[in-house]
């Protein structure tokens, strides 16, 4: 059983440098979210996709956020000059979506890509 | 715009004990409720939910919830807890309108005394 799969699971960077998180959602899964989550908190939303299409991003989305669903199947979520308040855990998740069937509601997570910013 | 509050950051209960978790929303209309769990070192889980119907709603591991729209309300209950169900617990809301996006709430630490 393939479930969504983050990578990498742990990032340390300096300030001020790029970083790059990869997640693969369960494979006919058509929706892909990320999330961002600090200690303490619930998951915040930060932007999710229907197939390749960027649907919607959250004000929390600075510009120097960016995520992308080339061919609809894996996402990246870039992070350029990253600054001390970008450590978190960034959560994946994916779910399916078909035209004329019950929303179910059912996101399936991934266990989290955690970055720290030094 | 809707949002989700647990007012217990932390909870302590003894094994065998019975469980209820708190959860308000704020929504307009009628919402979609979730309770999710996160266990250390894995990814959220879908514990139940809420679309509409029977406001008592049977989920995963024993626990259930009830609805109350008067009182905006989605507790989450057990009626005897394991020592695995020791974990982070998440109640979200998502609109009947835009159920592409659920909005999670800060979440109740969940300790069992042996």
């Amino acid at each position: 059983d393939t479930g969504v799969s983050q990578d990498p699971r742990h990032k340390i960077t300096k300030r001020g440098q790029n970083v790059t998180f990869r997640c693969d959602p369960i494979s006919e899964h058509n929706r892909l979210y990320w999330y961002r989550q600090t200690l303490g908190q619930g998951p915040e939303f930060l932007t999710y996709f229907q197939n390749e299409a960027q649907l919607e991003k959250s004000r929390l989305l600075s510009d120097r956020f960016s995520a992308e669903r080339p061919k609809g199947s894996f996402s990246t979520l870039e992070i350029q000059r990253t600054e001390q308040g970008d450590s978190a855990m960034y959560l994946c998740a994916s779910s399916l979506v078909t035209s004329g069937a019950s929303y179910t509601g059912e996101l399936f997570f991934g266990e989290g890509s955690r970055l720290t910013v030094l | 715009a809707q949002s989700v509050t647990q007012p217990d950051i932390h909870i302590t209960v003894s094994e065998g004990a019975s469980l209820e978790l708190r959860c308000n929303y704020s929504y307009g209309a009628t919402p979609y409720l979730f309770w999710y769990v996160q266990s250390p070192g894995q990814g959220l889980q879908l514990l139940l939910k809420y679309f509409s119907g029977d406001t008592l709603v049977q989920g995963i591991k024993g626990f259930e919830a009830e609805f109350k729209r008067s009182q905006s309300s989605f507790n989450l209950r057990k009626p005897s807890v394991h020592w695995s169900d020791a974990a982070e617990y998440f109640c979200a809301v998502a609109s009947y309108r835009s159920a592409s996006k659920i909005i999670f709430g800060s979440g109740t630490r969940l300790s069992i005394r042996p």
